[in-house]
């Protein structure tokens, strides 16, 4: 597809277990991000990888979360032991390489809507 | 740190007429960018408009502009014409030129146009 493309877009699931989500960016877009928003509430970074570079992790809220990029394509944000705090919608984005000067845009996916019951 | 503040949590303006959206920020940096998000009920978030703080000159795309006050720390979005399409949160964000790639964004303010 021409977009970045997310699934599942909706997911329920208990408190405890444990949920995959993944994230297919645009073909050649060596910059992937993810977000969450909470309800109400601004995107929250959370991860960002480029190329082979080592993830900028700095906004993972705790060990339970953790992502994966696999080919330096598709990520997979892992969440364990689900807590009901961390229904959200989780939002991937993918860009072009970062470079000195100039921005390369970051285009969105539609999110997975996360319900912890 | 740096930080996005957007005041409004909702805006509502008659269809045709001009609104203008708030937002504010702090950094330390002295080279950044500044954008406009659209989200609509699709969740997708959709590049509205994008400031370089290294120009002076306000961006414009079509019936958007921003208010970009440096000193000030200041970005407002002016959205002229209104259209029930433009209907939608909108998200101010910040990113530095040179570091780290992350978006740092508001709160958001809910617009709501008036037929």
């Amino acid at each position: 597809g021409a977009g970045v493309s997310q699934s599942p877009s909706n997911k329920v699931t208990e408190k405890g277990k444990d949920v995959e989500l993944r994230c297919d960016p645009i073909s050649g877009h060596t910059a992937l991000y993810w977000y969450r928003q909470s309800l109400g509430q601004g995107l929250e970074f959370l991860i960002y990888f480029q190329g082979n570079s080592a993830p900028d992790k700095s906004g993972l809220p705790s060990d339970r979360f953790s992502a994966e990029r696999t080919g330096g394509s598709v990520s997979t944000l892992t969440i364990q032991r689900t807590q009901q705090e961390d229904s959200a919608v989780y939002l991937c984005a993918s860009s072009l390489a970062p470079r000195d000067r100039g921005d390369q845009p970051q285009h969105f996916g539609d999110g997975t809507r996360l319900s912890i019951l | 740190a740096q930080t996005v503040t957007q005041s409004q949590p909702e805006m509502s303006v008659q269809e045709a007429e001009t609104v203008t959206l708030s937002c504010t920020y702090d950094t330390s940096e002295s080279d950044y960018y500044l954008f406009w998000y659209k989200q609509p009920p699709s969740r997708q978030m959709i590049l509205v408009i994008r400031q370089e703080a290294y120009k002076q000159q306000n961006a414009t795309e079509n019936r958007f502009s921003v208010n970009f006050q440096k000193a000030a720390k200041s970005f407002s979005l002016k959205i002229s014409d209104s259209q029930l399409g433009d209907a939608a949160m909108y998200f101010c964000a910040y990113r530095v030129i040179q570091g780290a790639q992350k978006l740092v964004f508001g709160q958001g303010t809910r617009l709501t146009i008036n037929p």
